[in-house]
């Protein structure tokens, strides 16, 4: 296992268009995050997986995002009617479950929304 | 992230030279994390602190998180090249798993 798998590693869209994402996490992984760096920043929480199970929202996520992971294993981040605030780096993570675990993070997928 | 917040903003050291950076919170610490970033890439993990006063060394780079787990520093000693990217500090500020992050710091090693 090479670590953290995101697709595709940059997407340029028109605004109002639909976007997907996926994440592979390593294979052991109970746990799955993602998160959006804009220029400049660091990371910002989106949501979190625990199996297949979502647990946590941000208030970030606007209604037009929607994240699933169906078997517990790769997860999918889609964002509809896209907007140019929308442009970012969307990262995905992973880790074992327990109480304090590091995460291991993909490369990432730039949006550029045009 | 307001409830973190890293300095500097952006180093520039020569080779060779040594170099902290400080992450202080506004909240008690459940865990802190230190990762490193290159321009347009993911995160990698450097190191993750637990308790106060507790310190983690990983070639020449050193983690401390201060007794009452409200601030934590890296300290590079004898600076590479290598070393430039972006340090992020994370954080665990309660019980849920998800980390805050601090905008980070920009590091230059000049050859």
């Amino acid at each position: 296992d090479t670590g953290v798998s995101q697709d595709p590693r940059h997407k340029i869209t028109k605004r109002g268009q639909n976007v997907t994402f996926r994440c592979d996490p390593i294979s052991e992984h109970n746990r799955l995050y993602w998160y959006r760096q804009t220029l400049g920043q660091g990371p910002e929480f989106l949501t979190y997986f625990q199996n297949e199970a979502q647990l946590e929202k941000s208030r970030l996520l606007s209604d037009r995002f929607s994240a699933e992971r169906p078997k517990g294993s790769f997860s999918t981040l889609e964002i509809q009617r896209t907007e140019q605030g929308d442009s970012a780096m969307y990262l995905c993570a992973s880790s074992l479950m327990a109480l304090n675990t590091e995460a291991f993070f993909g490369q990432g997928t730039r949006l550029t929304v045009v | 992230s307001q409830e973190l917040e890293q300095s500097p903003q952006s180093l520039i050291v020569q080779e060779g030279k040594n170099l902290t950076i400080n992450c202080t919170s506004s909240k008690t610490l459940y865990g802190l994390y230190w990762y490193k970033q290159k321009y347009g890439e993911g995160l990698i993990f450097l190191m993750m602190l637990q308790k106060g006063g507790e310190e983690k060394s990983h070639e020449k780079i050193t983690a401390k998180l201060d007794e009452k787990k409200q601030q934590s520093s890296l300290h590079i000693t004898a600076s590479q090249p290598s070393h430039a990217g972006i340090y992020l500090c994370g954080a665990r500020m309660d019980s849920s798993y998800k980390l805050i992050f601090g905008s980070g710091t920009r590091l230059l090693v000049r050859p």
